[in-house]
């Protein structure tokens, strides 16, 4: 079946360093990629996503492009914050028809940014 | 506009109990998805109502656990007998259908049950 992969944490960085986080996908058909972030105390959110090849999403400094060749969708961000300190899922969906999006997240990876 | 709400934020319950939980989505919404992360692990997807009937529960572990959606408004989550592996957070999220295009589920904050 589907399944997304992605590293384990925690990643600590300090503040203005780059990210990068991975994630690699297995799909059967061509799904749409996504990234969510749960702030501490807060629910999951849309951080970004992405529904063809070669398609880039990009919100908030963050970016990730989805690569079919190697079925990645990973996670960048030139210069983190301590505000970014949270933990980040990638996650998949294997189609939107009629509206309903079914999601297959990976393990999320922890991020603290430090000062 | 009031998000995705769940009550309550936090349980801890003893083993063999029973415990309700409640997903309020947002007003309008048809789709509503139950999801589960159990011990820092992914979030597995467990069930979807399309208004007031289930859609896809092909992620719902075992008859111990059943969800309703009486009306196509808020939802419960009813864990009965309550085991120690159904320790986890649970997430609730709505979307509303389009056809032709993606439509985002809002998420809400989670109940973390501990059962003990």
């Amino acid at each position: 079946g589907d399944s997304v992969t992605q590293m384990e944490g925690p990643v600590t960085l300090s503040e203005e360093a780059f990210l990068t986080i991975n994630c690699t996908y297995t799909a059967t058909g061509y799904p749409s990629l996504f990234w969510y972030v749960q702030y501490p105390g807060e629910g999951l959110q849309l951080l970004l996503k992405a529904t063809k090849a070669d398609d880039k999403g990009s919100n908030k400094g963050f970016e990730a492009t989805y690569r079919k060749e190697t079925t990645s969708f990973h996670l960048e961000k030139g210069s983190v914050q301590v505000s970014d300190s949270a933990v980040y899922f990638c996650a998949l969906s294997d189609g939107f028809s009629g509206g309903y999006n079914k999601l297959i997240f990976g393990a999320g990876t922890r991020l603290a940014v430090h000062p | 506009e009031a998000g995705v709400t769940q009550f309550p934020s936090h349980s801890v319950i003893e083993k063999g109990q029973t415990v309700t939980l409640r997903c309020d989505p947002i007003s309008g919404h048809d789709n509503l998805y139950w999801y589960r992360r159990v011990m820092g692990k992914e979030i597995k997807f467990l069930l979807h109502f399309v208004k007031e009937s289930k859609q896809d529960e092909s992620g719902m572990p075992n008859n111990r656990f059943l969800a309703e959606r009486t009306g196509g408004t808020y939802s419960t989550l009813k864990v009965q007998p309550a085991e120690l592996e159904d320790s986890g957070v649970y997430f609730c999220a709505s979307s509303q259908p389009k056809q032709g295009s993606n439509t985002e589920a809002f998420f809400g904050q989670g109940t973390r049950l501990t059962v003990v």
